[in-house]
């Protein structure tokens, strides 16, 4: 089955600064990565996703690379904010009816 | 994130006792799972569904039930097998197809252990 591997575990950061969240899967059949942040004491929720006929995807001040070959994608925010703070998982996936399997998370904290 | 919800928010159970926690969404999506989640470990399958009257189990099903009796519903039941089962529990919904996997997650429920 999928296994993915998801660091660092906790990343502290200044606000402004940037921050990249890193995973790496093992199937190389998984063609959808999704992305979910989960505020404190709330639901997780998909931030963004990407497929693997594309090699980076960006919405805003966070962007999505994904390299096919090495097995691996991250996640980049850009001029961090506070309200940025959050647990953000990782999932891998062959798409349609494939189960996603999960990160471990990364517990991101922006320093105001 | 609208459209699925769990209840209770917190429950509490004692030793034995098997307790059940709800999982409704009104999204009309096919698919729905139930996700454990304790810190530092991510969030773990116990069990999915991707139709009625149909279920799998997932990498941590020891220990708990689950049933599909409806589209809308997929109620999980920690059984007194269950040895350690204080951890926030999450349920998710999805459209089930290749046009859409995203995954949309209940608010949670919280179990303790008196």
């Amino acid at each position: 089955g999928e296994n993915v591997e998801q660091h660092p575990s906790t990343l502290s950061v200044q606000e402004g600064d940037s921050a990249v969240i890193k995973c790496t899967y093992s199937d190389s059949a998984s063609n959808y990565f999704p992305w979910y942040k989960q505020e404190l004491g709330k639901r997780p929720q998909l931030i963004i996703d990407i497929r693997s006929n594309v090699g980076e995807k960006k919405d805003q001040r966070i962007a999505v690379t994904l390299n096919k070959t090495a097995k691996h994608f991250s996640l980049h925010i850009t001029e961090t904010q506070p309200e940025d703070s959050a647990v953000y998982f990782c999932a891998a996936s062959q798409g349609g009816s494939y189960i996603p399997t999960f990160g471990r998370g990364t517990s991101l904290i922006v320093h105001p | 994130d609208g459209g699925i919800t769990q209840s209770p928010k917190y429950l509490f159970r004692k030793e034995g006792q098997n307790v059940t926690l709800s999982c409704e969404q009104n999204l009309n999506h096919d698919a729905m799972y139930w996700y454990r989640q304790d810190p530092g470990q991510g969030l773990r399958l116990i069990y999915y569904s991707q139709i009625v009257n149909d279920f799998q189990k997932g990498d941590i099903a020891e220990g708990y039930s689950v049933s599909r009796e409806k589209k809308e519903s997929f109620p999980l039941t920690v059984t007194s097998a269950q040895k350690n089962p204080t951890a926030f529990y999450l349920c998710a919904s999805s459209r089930d197809s290749g046009r859409d996997e995203t995954q949309y997650f209940g608010p949670g429920t919280r179990l303790l252990v008196l």
